[in-house]
């Protein structure tokens, strides 16, 4: 079975400065997608970005990016610039390419950000 | 802009009811899902449904049921509410597509007494 770690329950950053957020995951397959979702507070969920995992070249969008490394089974997310409403829940989520559209979730990393 | 909406935001039940959680969506998806979310434990998938009338369970389906009778409608019910099953309830959707996107809804927290 496909498990998703994200090993920091809280981080924080200093508006305007650069954060990376941290996930693993562990799966036998070769095929997948992963997500990273941000829950603001009493908000709803929403796509950050997203990784085809036959994609070797990094997601990006806007000041969100990813370091997908396949072979570590590693998937950060680098939020730069931070801002005041980047201050959320963030979960990274693992998908097979196979069978259904069920999301696996880590258990998720609260970002606060400071002015 | 995809919309997916719960019944309720916040509710109170006591141990022992039978609590209905709603949720709808407007932009035809196919598959539709029950997470519960609880701190330290992320997000878990109760049930979902990839059409009308079909369900699947997910990781943790003990003590919930579902139903489906129209696409656009996705409803969890708990038969006899226990205090354990005091949690925030995440209702989503998507469409049945290679890379799709689960939209969520604003969640459920409800509290049973």
């Amino acid at each position: 079975a496909q498990t998703v770690t994200q090993s920091q329950p809280e981080m924080s950053v200093q508006e305007a400065e650069t954060v990376t957020l941290s996930c693993t995951y562990d799966t036998s397959e070769s095929d997948y997608y992963l997500f990273w979702y941000k829950q603001p507070p009493s908000r709803q969920m929403i796509l950050v970005i997203r990784q085809e995992a036959y994609k070797q070249q990094n997601a990006t969008e806007n000041r969100f990016s990813v370091n997908f490394q396949k072979a570590a089974k590693s998937f950060s997310l680098k939020i730069s610039d931070s801002q005041l409403g980047d201050a959320a829940m963030y979960f990274c989520a693992y998908r097979s390419a196979l069978g259904t559209d069920k999301l696996i979730f880590g258990t998720g990393t609260r970002l606060q950000v400071f002015p | 802009d995809v919309k997916v909406t719960q019944s309720s935001r916040y509710l109170v039940k006591r141990t022992g009811e039978k609590v209905f959680l709603e949720c709808v969506q407007d932009m035809d998806h196919e598959n539709m899902f029950w997470y519960r979310q609880d701190p330290g434990l992320g997000l878990r998938l109760i049930y979902f449904s990839y059409d009308v009338k079909m369900k699947e369970k997910g990781d943790i389906p003990e003590g919930y049921s579902v139903s489906r009778e129209k696409k656009e409608r996705f409803s969890l019910i708990l038969e006899s509410a226990s205090t354990n099953q005091t949690s925030m309830y995440l209702c989503a959707s998507s469409l049945r597509t290679s890379v799709n996107e689960q939209f969520f809804g604003p969640g459920t927290r409800l509290t049973v007494l």
